[in-house]
């Protein structure tokens, strides 16, 4: 496989499930990327991680837990959520390490998954 | 701090018309800007970029955008519209510290009508 790969594309789970959802990227990438997707709201960075070290957490609820095991993974555990925390959440990643000044910043997403919390 | 405000959440129009999605941006560093582009069911895919130099950008898809620093714009364009080009657009900046860490503009859906 090539690109950004995210899995489950969609996920329905009630406010006391503890869900995850997956992002592997396969184009030697350091840079990896949650971002969230709200319906009418521009999309809302949520973590950043470089060389697998968390480096921007943007203020985002305790109930969504990052983990980044190697360069090529990104998981967002989610526990207890809440009906607003439905919206699309994509994944990307990126060749130049955050904070460099380069050209190679280009994020490359995946198709995102669809969460909805009942 | 950076911002990115993309003037009309959605734009139509007709197959082979002028395609025109205005983004105009504040950055307080010489700023990186972007347009993705969203087709439905996927995730964002880089349209053309702007780093330096040259300040007429073509990307993929025949469109292209242009920085205009005095006007702190960066609007997308298209000669000819084609039907597959329906779409949500993102205009992003980046710069200083935060480059790598993009700010999106709100989207606009592109409808284009036979």
């Amino acid at each position: 496989e090539t690109g950004v790969t995210q899995t489950p594309r969609h996920l329905v789970m009630g406010m006391t499930n503890k869900k995850s959802l997956k992002c592997e990227q396969h184009l030697g990438h350091n840079a990896m990327y949650w971002y969230k997707q709200s319906a009418k709201k521009p999309l809302e960075l949520m973590f950043v991680y470089n060389f697998k070290e968390q480096t921007e957490n943007n203020s985002v609820p305790s109930r969504f837990s990052p983990e980044c095991p190697n360069s090529s993974h990104l998981f967002l555990h989610l526990h207890t959520l809440q009906p607003e925390d439905s919206a699309l959440y994509l994944c990307a990643s990126s060749q130049g390490a955050v904070g460099r000044v380069s050209g190679a910043n280009v994020l490359t997403f995946g198709a995102g998954s669809r969460l909805t919390v009942l | 701090a950076q911002s990115v405000t993309q003037l009309g959440s959605h734009v139509s129009v007709s197959e082979g018309a002028l395609v025109l999605l205005r983004c105009n941006y504040s950055s307080s560093v010489p700023p990186y800007l972007f347009w993705y582009v969203q087709y439905p069911n996927q995730g964002l895919q880089l349209l053309l970029k702007y780093t330096t130099g040259a300040t007429l950008v073509k990307g993929i898809n025949g469109f292209e955008a242009e920085f205009k620093k005095s006007e702190t714009s960066f609007h997308l364009t298209k000669p000819s519209a084609h039907m597959s080009d329906a779409a949500e657009y993102f205009c992003a900046v980046s710069g200083g510290t935060s480059y790598g860490k993009l700010t999106f503009g709100q989207g606009t859906i592109l409808t284009v009508h036979p």
